[in-house]
């Protein structure tokens, strides 16, 4: 059965250091990648999504994710983070198996900064 | 503007009452989902819907029913069955359901 894992639950990062939230995932074919962020008491926003094409996705607020096949990763990053990306941040993954349409959400990582 | 609204923001109820959370959305999406999320826990699937009149238990179904009268509206009620109530619970939308879901901005129930 397809899995997502995000291995780190907290992330502590200084203001204007570069970020990477990792995320990997279990599945035989090639998925849907999605990364949201969700602030505390919200909703969850969709950051970027990756359905096929260019391995490096752009997505809104300045990050990007990179789809990895042979790791079977999609780790998220941004070059300089600001106090305002303080929140969680969960990835998801979008399988076709026949008859098992499914999206898979992890478990999240907090990111907290600090100045 | 597109998007979808959820109500009340808060809701408070008495142990023992039954309560429904409103979900509406103008996307014109097909499939629609509700979640529980518990303090520092992810997201738990507890009902979802690719169709109107037609909806699927999710992973935490117990203590929770939904109706899907409407392609907008899937509204969900936690019954008195629900031992532990208290929680945020989270509606989203999409085309389908290998794809991007778009959340509302979420409803905390306090049951006391």
């Amino acid at each position: 059965a397809q899995s997502v894992t995000q291995p780190d639950i907290h992330i502590t990062v200084s203001e204007g250091a570069s970020l990477e939230l990792r995320c990997n995932y279990s599945y035989g074919a090639t998925p849907y990648l999605f990364w949201y962020v969700q602030s505390p008491g919200q909703g969850l926003q969709l950051l970027l999504k990756y359905f096929s094409g260019d391995t490096l996705v752009q997505g809104i607020k300045g990050f990007e994710a990179e789809f990895k096949r042979s790791q079977s990763s999609f780790n998220l990053r941004k070059p300089s983070v600001h106090w305002s990306d303080a929140a969680e941040y969960f990835c998801a993954v979008g399988t076709a198996n026949f008859g098992n349409e499914k999206l898979t959400f992890g478990t999240g990582t907090r990111l907290t900064i600090i100045p | 503007d597109g998007g979808i609204t959820q109500s009340p923001k808060y809701l408070f109820r008495k142990e023992g009452q039954n309560v429904t959370l409103s979900c509406e959305q103008n996307l014109n999406h097909d499939a629609m989902y509700w979640y529980r999320q518990d303090p520092g826990q992810g997201l738990r699937l507890i009902y979802y819907s690719q169709i109107v009149n037609d909806f699927q238990k999710g992973d935490i179904a117990e203590g929770y029913s939904v109706s899907r009268e409407k392609k907008e509206s899937f509204p969900l009620t936690v019954t008195s069955a629900q031992k532990n109530p208290t929680a945020f619970y989270l509606c989203a939308s999409s085309v389908g359901l290998v794809y991007e879901q778009y959340f509302g901005p979420g409803t905390r129930l306090t049951v006391t």
